[in-house]
């Protein structure tokens, strides 16, 4: 059972512009909801985060939305550098279920100089 | 670098055999998590402990087991080894048992 889904295997951006990354959750309880980044060899580095009382959350080149009612959450890099280039993972979590990560399969990102 | 310290980075033993993992988590950090990463699971829960009591279980097996120790590092011991207990095993921490998790950068386990 997936709760967590990111259905675009991989994203092709061109330096500069808009990096758009998606990301479903199909249960409810879910009340926390991070972006990671990850490159080979490496462990998950954490980007973002946003609470379920919120709808928007950003830093500096990073801004997370989040639709409660879509179940639907979004990561916007821009713009978007060579360096952005790796794996990243939706996670979600929930405090009745002890605050464990339930990551999606996650989504390459290539930025293209 | 993200603070916290997993050892060894590579693992490489045979079935039936049993070994430990450790983790080191960041300066402060009293929640400890650890995840598998498998290449057709994806990144899965194993289990949570917060400061030396296991708070939540995720899918692990009866083989595994984890504790926390009064300095708060943790260990993961994995027994009876199978070929499909061969991923990477990461481990994670939290100032409290919420907020963002960061990742140590893993132990990759290969089991001949």
């Amino acid at each position: 059972d997936q709760q967590v889904k990111q259905n675009s295997p991989s994203l092709s951006v061109q330096e500069g512009r808009i990096s758009i990354l998606n990301c479903d959750y199909t249960n409810s309880m879910f009340d926390y909801f991070l972006w990671y980044k990850k490159y080979p060899a490496e462990g998950p580095t954490f980007l973002i985060s946003i609470s379920s009382i919120k709808d928007k959350n950003e830093d500096g080149r990073f801004t997370v939305f989040l639709n409660k009612s879509a179940k639907h959450l979004s990561l916007h890099i821009v713009p978007s550098q060579p360096g952005d280039s790796a794996v990243y993972f939706c996670a979600a979590s929930a405090a009745e279920y002890g605050n464990k990560l339930v990551f999606g399969a996650g989504t390459i990102l290539r930025v293209k100089s | 670098d993200s603070g916290v310290t997993q050892t060894p980075k590579h693992l490489i033993t045979a079935t039936g055999q049993r070994v430990t993992l450790r983790c080191s988590p960041r300066s402060g950090d009293l929640s400890v998590y650890w995840y598998q990463q498998s290449l057709d699971q994806g990144l899965q829960f194993l289990i949570q402990y917060y400061n030396g009591e296991e708070r939540a279980k995720g899918n692990i097996l009866e083989r595994f087991s984890a504790q926390q120790f009064p300095d708060l590092h943790s260990e993961l011991n994995l027994s009876s080894l199978e070929l499909g207990d061969s991923a990477l095993y990461f481990c994670a921490s939290s100032v409290i048992g919420s907020g963002p998790q960061h990742f140590g950068d893993g132990t990759r386990l290969s089991i001949l």
